[in-house]
C-alpha cells in the first residue's frame, strides 16, 4: 500500500522559512511513473499547487509562479522522500499543506493525485 | 494559467436524489494525442485530505463507489452522485492536470436536504 508521510514544524515566524518532508512508503522518489507533488489549502486560495519533482532519467522541477524565488522542492533518494523549502514566510502562507503524488505513464501524467499525505496546518505567525 | 469554476458553490439534496456538480475551464484540457480530457474530480470531508474520485474526466478511481459519475470534454465537465447517500456530504473539486500550474475549482459544497 502506497503512503505518504509528511513531517516538519507547523508555526513559522514571519520571514522565517517553513520546511517539510513527505516520506514515501510503497513507491520510489526515484520512479519514472510518477511525480510528487506540494499543494496548499487555505480558506482565501483554496486548493493551491506550489510545484512538483520527478525522475525521468535526470530530475526534473517546476514551480508555481506565485511561489517562485521563495520555494524550492528536493528529492532525497537516500530517504525515499521529498522536501518543501519555502522561504521569507508572511502570514498570507497560511495554509494546510499536502504532498501528493501524481500517476504517469512516460511523459504523460494521467490521473491527478491519487495519494496524499496527512496534511501538515501551517501558521505563520510571531 | 486555466482558471477552473465550478457551479454551484453550494448544493443540498435529499437522500436518495441525484446531485449535479459543473466545471468549466478556461481552456481545453483535452488532449488531441490521445483525445483524453485531462480533468480530475476529488472529494474532501472535514481534516482529510482531497481523495481521487475521477480521472480522465470519467474513469472512476479504484474503489469508488459506481454512484459517482463523470462527464464532459472541452471545457466543459458534470460531477453528477446518483442516489445520494449520507457519506457523500463534502466538499467536491475540479482539477486540470493537462499543464502546469495544476489548478483546481473553488469547490461545491454538498449536504443534505
Amino acid at each position: 500500500q502506497i503512503q505518504l508521510q509528511q513531517s516538519g514544524v507547523g508555526l513559522v515566524k514571519p520571514s522565517q522559512t517553513l520546511s517539510l518532508s513527505c516520506d514515501i512508503s510503497g513507491d520510489s522518489v526515484s520512479s519514472n511513473s510518477a511525480t510528487w507533488n506540494w499543494i496548499r489549502q487555505s480558506p482565501s486560495r483554496g486548493l493551491e499547487w506550489l510545484g512538483r519533482t520527478y525522475y525521468r532519467s535526470k530530475w526534473y522541477t517546476e514551480y508555481a509562479i506565485s511561489v517562485k524565488g521563495r520555494i524550492t522542492i528536493n528529492p532525497d533518494t537516500s530517504r525515499n522522500q521529498f522536501s518543501l523549502q519555502l522561504n521569507s514566510m508572511t502570514p498570507e502562507d497560511t495554509a494546510m499543506y499536502y504532498c501528493a503524488r501524481e500517476r504517469c505513464r512516460g511523459t504523460i501524467c494521467y490521473s491527478g493525485s491519487d495519494i496524499w499525505g496527512q496534511g501538515t496546518m501551517v501558521t505563520v505567525s510571531s | 494559467d486555466i482558471v477552473m469554476t465550478q457551479s454551484p458553490d453550494f448544493l443540498a439534496v435529499s437522500l436518495g436524489e441525484r446531485a449535479t456538480i459543473n466545471c468549466k475551464s478556461s481552456q481545453s484540457v483535452l488532449y488531441s494525442s490521445n483525445n483524453e480530457n485531462f480533468l480530475a474530480w476529488y472529494q474532501q470531508k472535514p481534516r482529510q485530505p482531497p481523495k481521487l474520485l475521477i480521472y480522465w474526466a470519467s474513469t472512476r478511481e479504484s474503489g469508488v463507489p459506481d454512484r459517482f459519475s463523470g462527464s464532459g470534454s472541452g471545457t466543459d465537465f458534470t460531477l453528477t452522485i446518483n442516489s445520494l447517500q449520507a457519506e457523500d456530504v463534502a466538499t467536491y473539486y475540479c482539477q486540470h492536470y493537462f499543464l502546469t500550474p495544476r489548478t483546481f475549482g473553488q469547490g461545491t459544497k454538498v449536504e443534505i436536504k
